[in-house]
C-alpha cells in the first residue's frame, strides 16, 4: 500500500540554523511528492512539490528532490528564521484509483531566536 | 481569486447533536476532497466528490458520516449523532481536475469539539 514516514518532532533549532526534515514513501506506481507548511490555527499551505523522480522543489529557500532510488523526498533550508517555525507535512499523492493525498504525521519546528 | 473558503472555522456540539461542515472550492474548481486531523496527527483521506458525485468514500467512516456536493452551493459534509472521537479539525481541499500533476488547495479547516 501508499505510505508516508516522517521523522518526529520536535525539531528546535537556533535561527539561521541549518534544517533537514526526512520523509520516506511507499508506493505502488509513481506519485507526485509533496511537502506542506501549517501554521497554528491555520489549514495546510503548499510549500513546493515534484512529480518525478530527480525533480527538485523549491520554494522561500526551502528545497526538497524526489529520490527513487531510496524513495525519500527529505526537505532541508540551509538557514531557518524564526517565522519558520511551523508543522510540516510530506504527502504523496497516490497514482492508482483516485488521485488523493496520503500524509506524513507530521513534524513540528521551533526555531528560536 | 478566493481560496478555498469553509465554514464555520469552529463549531462546538454536544453529544447526540449534528455537525454540518460547509466549503466552497476555489472559483473554477469541480473536484472536492474532506480531511480530517486528529489532535497531533496527520491528516486523513475521507472523501472525493465531484459534482453531484461521491466518486471515493474509502475514507468515510460507515455509520453517522456523509457528504454531498450539490449542482449550486457548497459541499456539505455531515455528521450525525456526534461523539467526543469526532472532535478534530476537517479539512476540504480542491482542484481543477484529478491527475496525478494536480494540487490540492486546502482551505482553513473547520475544528469541531464536541462536548
Amino acid at each position: 500500500g501508499n505510505s508516508v514516514t516522517q521523522m518526529e518532532g520536535p525539531v528546535t533549532l537556533s535561527e539561521e540554523a541549518f534544517l533537514t526534515i526526512n520523509c520516506t514513501y511507499t508506493a505502488t506506481g509513481y506519485p507526485s511528492l509533496f511537502w506542506y507548511v501549517q501554521y497554528p490555527g491555520e489549514g495546510l499551505q503548499l510549500l513546493l512539490k515534484a512529480t518525478k523522480a530527480d525533480d527538485k522543489g523549491s520554494n522561500k529557500g526551502f528545497e526538497a528532490t524526489y529520490r527513487k532510488e531510496t524513495t525519500s523526498f527529505h526537505l532541508e533550508k540551509g538557514s531557518v528564521q524564526v517565522s519558520d517555525s511551523a508543522v510540516y507535512f510530506c504527502a504523496l499523492l497516490t497514482t492508482s484509483g483516485t488521485y488523493k493525498y496520503i500524509f506524513g504525521t507530521g513534524t513540528r519546528l521551533k526555531v528560536l531566536a | 481569486n478566493a481560496g478555498v473558503m469553509q465554514n464555520p472555522r469552529h463549531l462546538v456540539r454536544r453529544r447526540g447533536q449534528e455537525a454540518r461542515l460547509r466549503c466552497s472550492p476555489m472559483k473554477g474548481h469541480s473536484h472536492v476532497y474532506w480531511y480530517r486531523q486528529l489532535p497531533e496527527e496527520g491528516l486523513k483521506f475521507m472523501v472525493y466528490l465531484q459534482k453531484e458525485n461521491i466518486i471515493d468514500e474509502s475514507g468515510m467512516p460507515k455509520e453517522r458520516f456523509s457528504a454531498e456536493f450539490p449542482k449550486e452551493g457548497p459541499s456539505i459534509l455531515r455528521i450525525q449523532q456526534v461523539v467526543r472521537g469526532d472532535s478534530a479539525a476537517y479539512f476540504c481541499a480542491s482542484s481543477p481536475g484529478s491527475g496525478v500533476q494536480e494540487t490540492q488547495y486546502f482551505g482553513p479547516g473547520t475544528r469541531l469539539l464536541v462536548l
